[in-house]
Order: C-alpha cells, then structure tokens, then sequence
C-alpha cells in the first residue's frame, strides 16, 4: 500500500463547477497535509495547508481532513481553466519529511 | 535574487558518466530536500538534510550522493548515471513558516542517454 493515494485522473469539469479532489493516507501519526498545485514543466507550489479536523476555506479553495478516515480533500469552487494542472496531496512522515501522492490531474473545460 | 536556485535546467548525458546537479538558497532554512519526479509515481524523496554536515537517505536514495558542507547549497551527485534516472529533480527548502512547508526550485531535467 502507498503511504499517499490519489487518483490520478484526469477529472475533467466544467467551467464554473465545483472540483472535488481526493487523498488518503497511511500513517496514523501524520500530522500535517498539504495541497500542491503543479502546472505543467513548472515546481510545486503549495496552495493549501490543513493540520486539525474538519474545513479550511481560503477564497475557492477548501481543504478537508477527518483524521479518523485517514482522508484529505480538496475542493475548488467556481472552477476556472486557469486551475486545470496537477494537484498533489503532501502527508507529513516520521523525521519531518513530506510523503507526495502521484498526482490527480484537473482538467476545467470552458 | 532571493529564492531557491537550480541547475542545470537541462542536461543531458550518457551511462556511466558522473552528474552533479546544484541547489543553491538564499533563505539559510535549515532543511533541504532532493525529490525526483517520474510520471506515475509523484515526487519521491532521495536525500534530505536538517543542517549543514547532516544528511538523511529518504525513500529512493541508491545510486546518489549528497553533501552540505554550507547552509545555503545542496548539491546532488550521480556517481555514475543510469538510464533509470532519467527524471525531473527539483530541490526545496523548508520555509520554516509551518511545519513542513516546502518551496521548491525550478527543477532539472535530466535525460541519461
């Protein structure tokens, strides 16, 4: 079992749509999830941060976390073609490393 | 400039031979990472380092070597390039502003011929 999940798409939406983006993880003992954005030929860079329970909301973009479930969302409202690239989920792991999933690839359709 | 800087961007080489690619930053955070990125398999961990004169093997570190005689550089060697690194190596730095947020560099493409 990977230690970080993500399915790796493509999820294609509509322009105006909600994306819904999914992660889960292995250790128990994480702590600290992360979403990145990564454009195409470009560096990861992170857009969203979660480190207790429940909803993070920072302008259209939500992150979720339910610890009990091991489970890390993302959501993006109002769905632009700007927010079409890979989203990875980042999971902290023992000796302050960050474990990647291998990427949901977004595509927003106009 | 501040930030984190990369190179080479592009290389290419051929099997066998020695690679050295450089990470160099201007933040002096203490933490610098080494990931590779291959299609499929996300970003994976080859070397970190918590300090100068202190690193750590992460999940995929067979066939290079890192050193960090200075804070601000962290370079990473192949000592003698296969095929199956072929790949995307993108250097970060912990921001410190959080724990664990990473910054990463422009990233090198490599291509072992």
């Amino acid at each position: 079992q990977k230690e970080v999940e993500q399915n790796s798409g493509p999820l294609s939406v509509p322009e105006g749509a909600i994306a819904s983006l999914n992660c889960t993880y292995s250790d128990r003992g994480s702590q600290s999830f992360f979403w990145y954005r990564q454009y195409s030929g470009k560096s990861p860079e992170l857009i969203m941060s979660i480190y207790s329970n429940g909803d993070k909301e920072d302008g259209r973009f939500t992150a979720q976390l339910n610890k009990a479930s091991q489970y890390v969302s993302l959501l993006i409202r109002d769905s632009q073609p700007s927010d079409s690239a890979t989203y990875l989920c980042a999971v902290n792991a023992r000796g302050n490393k960050l474990v990647f999933g291998a990427g949901t690839i977004l595509r927003v359709k106009s | 400039d501040a930030g984190i800087t990369q190179s080479p961007r592009y290389k290419i080489t051929e099997t066998g031979r020695q690679v050295t690619l450089m990470c160099h930053q201007t933040w002096s955070h203490s933490y610098m990472f080494w990931y590779r990125q291959d299609l499929g398999h996300g970003l994976r961990l080859i070397y970190y380092s918590a300090a100068a004169d202190i690193t750590d093997k992460g999940e995929v570190p067979d066939g290079y070597v890192v050193s960090r005689s200075k804070t601000e550089n962290f370079p990473l060697t192949l000592e003698s390039a296969t095929r199956s690194q072929t790949s995307v190596y993108f250097c970060a730095t912990q921001s410190g502003v959080g724990a664990n947020v990473l910054t990463f560099g422009a990233g090198s493409r490599l291509t072992v011929l």
